[in-house]
């Protein structure tokens, strides 16, 4: 059974910094790892997904990172600001399109 | 491209009581999920439908819980009797045969059992 996990639960960087954001699973035999971005009372906005053939993706200040052999994944956002907020989710999608979350990492962006 | 579409955006209920949430995904997705969110947590799968039929319903606690999709399109999740640990964010989320890998997610109905 897949499990994902996301340390820390919580982060909070001063504007400019970089953030990493962690994200780790059991099952190497996954399709693929997505990331997401939620805001307080919203659904879920996907930002990059890394398929199980790729090692990373990048998409503006994003860029993210999948090593399978290690069951990690890791999401890198340059040049942070008050505007990354939020709480960002990886998820790991296994046989039947079923996606597993992580709990989460909730970022502040403190001006 | 219209997005997914979900209400109530929010439902506050007594608990033992009964409460539906409605989904309509984007046209043209053949596949519909249902996902719990329970405040500080990642989202559960409830149930994913393909079409009208169930592909998986193995984490929907089938004794309070239920849905459909009976045409195939929007799509209904149904508690009955509520209780307290059902207070969570209800998502919808929907995908299609073409673009199989990503899921597209609606706003969520935040549910709150008193």
């Amino acid at each position: 059974k897949q499990e994902v996990t996301q340390i820390p639960a919580a982060l909070s960087v001063p504007e400019g910094e970089n953030l990493v954001l962690n994200c780790s699973f059991t099952d190497s035999a996954i399709y693929n790892l997505q990331w997401f971005r939620q805001d307080p009372g919203k659904g879920l906005t996907s930002l990059l997904l890394i398929q199980s053939s790729q090692r990373e993706q990048t998409s503006g200040r994003l860029n993210a990172s999948l090593d399978k052999s290690s069951g990690r994944s890791t999401l890198y956002i340059a040049a942070s600001q008050p505007g990354d907020s939020a709480t960002y989710l990886c998820a790991g999608k296994a046989a039947g399109n079923k996606l597993t979350f992580g709990g989460g990492t909730r970022v502040l962006v403190k001006p | 491209e219209a997005g997914v579409a979900q209400s109530p955006r929010y439902k506050i209920i007594e608990k033992r009581q009964s409460v539906a949430f409605w989904c309509n995904p984007i046209s043209g997705h053949a596949t519909l999920y249902w996902y719990q969110q329970i405040l500080g947590q990642g989202p559960k799968l409830l149930i994913q439908f393909q079409n009208n039929g169930v592909v998986d319903d193995s984490q929907l606690p089938k004794d309070r819980f239920s849905a459909e999709r009976l045409k195939g399109v929007d799509s209904t999740l149904k508690i009955q009797p509520a209780k307290l640990e059902d207070s969570a964010v209800y998502l919808c989320a929907s995908s299609s045969l073409v673009s199989y890998n990503e899921q597209f997610f609606g706003p969520g109905t935040r549910l709150t059992v008193l």
